[in-house]
């Protein structure tokens, strides 16, 4: 089946700066990549996604980058803000959903 | 809001017990997925269902199951519970069997004590 890995797990940046988080997955026939967002004790949140045909995409201050030829997909994220302090998980989908094990984002004002 | 219900929000519970937890998608969704979260740990897939029937299997335990009713509300049943199955119960939908956008609800937290 799919493994997908994901690093850092733990990542502190200071207020305006970017921060950057990679996920790595090894089934060649996983096809769609979104990103959740999750706070404290809530539900994931989706807060973007990229299919296996688009090399990347962007939605203000965040983008996603896939390189299919290496199996790995980033999440960047510009002008951090406190707000954004939360841990992010990547996700690859083939048959079912498999994913990363979460980066826990502190935003430090 | 992502128009995804679960009922309970919290349960408690002994172990040895038997809970069963709900899930209604959004309107429109045919397919729902289950995750397991535990403490400080990313999502499990434990099963997805897709109109009524089961489409996809991932670590789920025999003691659990699931099914899918025909109004596409989701039950997950978890039986001879123990303090390992403390968790937040997660499910998911998406509009079809293959369509990619899932959309979380609010989750159910177990303890089992």
């Amino acid at each position: 089946g799919e493994n997908v890995e994901q690093h850092p797990s733990t990542l502190s940046v200071q207020e305006g700066d970017s921060a950057v988080i990679k996920c790595t997955y090894s089934d060649s026939a996983s096809n769609y990549f979104p990103w959740y967002k999750q706070e404290l004790g809530k539900r994931p949140q989706l807060i973007i996604d990229i299919r296996s045909n688009v090399g990347e995409k962007k939605d203000q201050r965040i983008a996603v980058t896939l390189n299919k030829t290496a199996k790995h997909f980033s999440l960047h994220i510009t002008e951090t803000q406190p707000e954004d302090s939360a841990v992010y998980f990547c996700a690859a989908k083939g048959n079912q959903f498999y994913f990363g094990t979460g980066t826990s984002l502190t935003v430090i004002p | 809001d992502s128009g995804v219900t679960q009922t309970p929000k919290h349960l408690i519970t002994a172990t040895g017990q038997r809970v069963t937890l709900r899930c209604s998608p959004r309107s429109g969704d045919l397919s729902v997925y289950w995750y397991q979260q535990s403490l400080d740990q990313g999502l499990q897939f434990l099963i997805q269902y897709y109109n009524g029937e089961e489409r996809a299997k991932g670590n789920i335990l025999e003691r659990f199951s699931a099914q899918q009713f025909p109004d596409l509300h989701s039950e997950l049943n978890l039986s001879s519970l123990e303090l390992g199955d403390s968790a937040l119960y997660f499910c998911a939908s998406s509009v079809a069997g293959q369509g990619p956008e899932q959309y979380f609800g609010p989750g159910t937290r177990l303890t089992v004590t």
